[in-house]
């Protein structure tokens, strides 16, 4: 089954800590997006890339990095420069290409960052 | 004023009620516009795109009024598994050429018995 999948889905993180979510797709999708849903707020974007070796950065990323090296996975690594890193973490996937603006975004299960 | 702008309920409904749920948005320029649903602690999913001239898909009914710059999901006949948060979705078609998304907060939905 093509999907996006995420992991781990909970992750606990010490202070002064870098820790990586991981997320793979299989979909062949060209387009890949990390977002950060906080309790009683909409998803907010960090990253996203639109092709392989290349990312732009999102509404929100200060203290967060990623790569993209390969078209299925594309990592995301909360630095300890994120002071408040707690949160729902949602990586997503669309197609990409010239119809980008009709494009659904489809998303992996989800990982959720607690600070020790 | 935010971007997407929802009511965050809840709406508490009966099986069997209609609901419906708006949304606003402040982007005059924005062209896409779609409805997720948000199962609790979960991903959100595609509950479906809307269109200019309405999308219908069973139960549910989606409305575009570019002119008053709202989208409106109605739920026909709600199912207690209908219960979950929807979340509307503005594609605001912004310079730099990428499928940026602007979410809503949601709008909680509890159907009970």
């Amino acid at each position: 089954d093509g999907g996006i999948t995420q992991s781990p889905k909970y992750l606990f993180r010490k202070e002064g800590q870098n820790v990586t979510l991981s997320c793979e797709q299989n979909l062949n999708h060209d387009a890949m997006y990390w977002y950060r849903q906080d309790p009683g707020q909409g998803l907010r974007l960090i990253y996203y890339s639109q092709i392989v070796n290349d990312f732009q950065k999102g509404d929100i990323a200060e203290g967060y990095s990623v790569s993209r090296e390969k078209k299925e996975s594309f990592p995301l690594t909360v630095t300890s420069a994120q002071k408040n890193p707690t949160a729902f973490y949602l990586c997503a996937s669309s197609k990409g290409g010239a119809s980008m603006y009709q494009e659904t975004q489809y998303f992996g299960p989800g990982t959720r960052l607690l600070v020790l | 004023r935010k971007e997407v702008e929802q009511d965050p309920g809840p709406f508490n409904v009966p099986e069997g009620a209609t609901v419906a749920f708006n949304c606003t948005y402040s982007n005059s320029a924005s062209q896409s516009f779609f409805w997720y649903r948000q199962d609790c602690r979960k991903e959100p999913k595609l509950l479906m795109s809307v269109y200019s001239s309405g999308n219908e898909d069973g139960r549910f009914t989606a409305q575009l009024n570019r002119a008053s710059q709202y989208i409106s999901l109605l739920i026909r006949d709600s199912k207690l598994s209908d219960s979950a948060t929807y979340l509307c979705v503005v594609n605001p078609h912004a310079s730099g050429g990428y499928n940026k998304l602007i979410f809503g907060a949601g709008t909680r939905l509890a159907v009970h018995p």
